[in-house]
């Protein structure tokens, strides 16, 4: 069976730096995701890339910058870390195709001091 | 755009007890919808999907059927058990866009032994 793999799976941050998230999956599926996840408000979708080197922007883009290096990461880049944040990021990936359901890794929680 | 609501932020029952979590939809064109299910520490889960009008997804007790004239994918199960306390996520993918996925806010269920 196959995995997505998140790292690192906890970040501690200081204001205004810049941070990068990491997902790999080996599922060799062609569509992946970053969703931010907030108690109360759900998963909100950042980024998600169709295929290598594609990338599209979700609902909350604004902050955010997104790689697609290769079909199997997927990267994410807060661009300047919000003092007293906290938030876990969720990456997913699927075969994008027929509306196929998105498989998710464990997760990145951020905490910015 | 498209939207997913969940009524219910928090429901606590007791064990047996008969669990109903509501999701209604907006969208666009016809959509896939989903039900996935999260535990602490982890990325959600697909619990079902379910592609057209009075289609039924079920899983480990959990059911839900499609009602496009309602725009609604209600999840039930008839008797509830201690460990299906966890964060329950309806979602949709539209055919106008299948590789988007969208997230309503979740409903946590807490089950009283």
């Amino acid at each position: 069976g196959g995995i997505i793999t998140q790292t690192p799976k906890f970040l501690i941050g200081q204001e205004g730096q810049k941070l990068t998230l990491k997902c790999q999956q080996n599922f060799n599926h062609d569509t992946m995701y970053w969703y931010r996840q907030d108690s109360g408000k759900g998963l909100r979708l950042i980024y998600y890339s169709i295929t290598e080197n594609d990338l599209q922007k979700g609902d909350l883009s604004e902050g955010y910058d997104a790689s697609r290096e290769k079909k199997s990461s997927f990267s994410l880049t807060v661009t300047s870390a919000q003092k007293n944040e906290m938030a876990v990021f969720l990456c997913a990936s699927s075969m994008g195709q027929n509306n196929q359901a998105p498989l998710f890794g464990e997760g990145t929680r951020l905490s910015v001091l | 755009g498209d939207s997913v609501t969940q009524t219910e932020g928090q429901v606590a029952l007791s064990e047996e007890d008969f669990l109903t979590i509501h999701c209604n939809y907006s969208a666009s064109g016809y959509p896939t919808l989903f039900w996935y299910v999260q535990y602490p520490g982890e990325g959600p889960q697909l619990l079902f999907r379910a592609s057209r009008d009075k289609e039924k997804g079920s899983s480990r007790g959990f059911e839900a059927t499609y009602d496009k004239g309602t725009t609604s994918f209600h999840l039930r199960k008839a008797s509830v058990q201690e460990s299906d306390s966890a964060v329950y996520y309806c979602a949709l993918s539209d055919d106008t866009n299948a590789y988007k996925v969208i997230f309503g806010k979740g409903t946590h269920l807490h089950v009283l032994p």
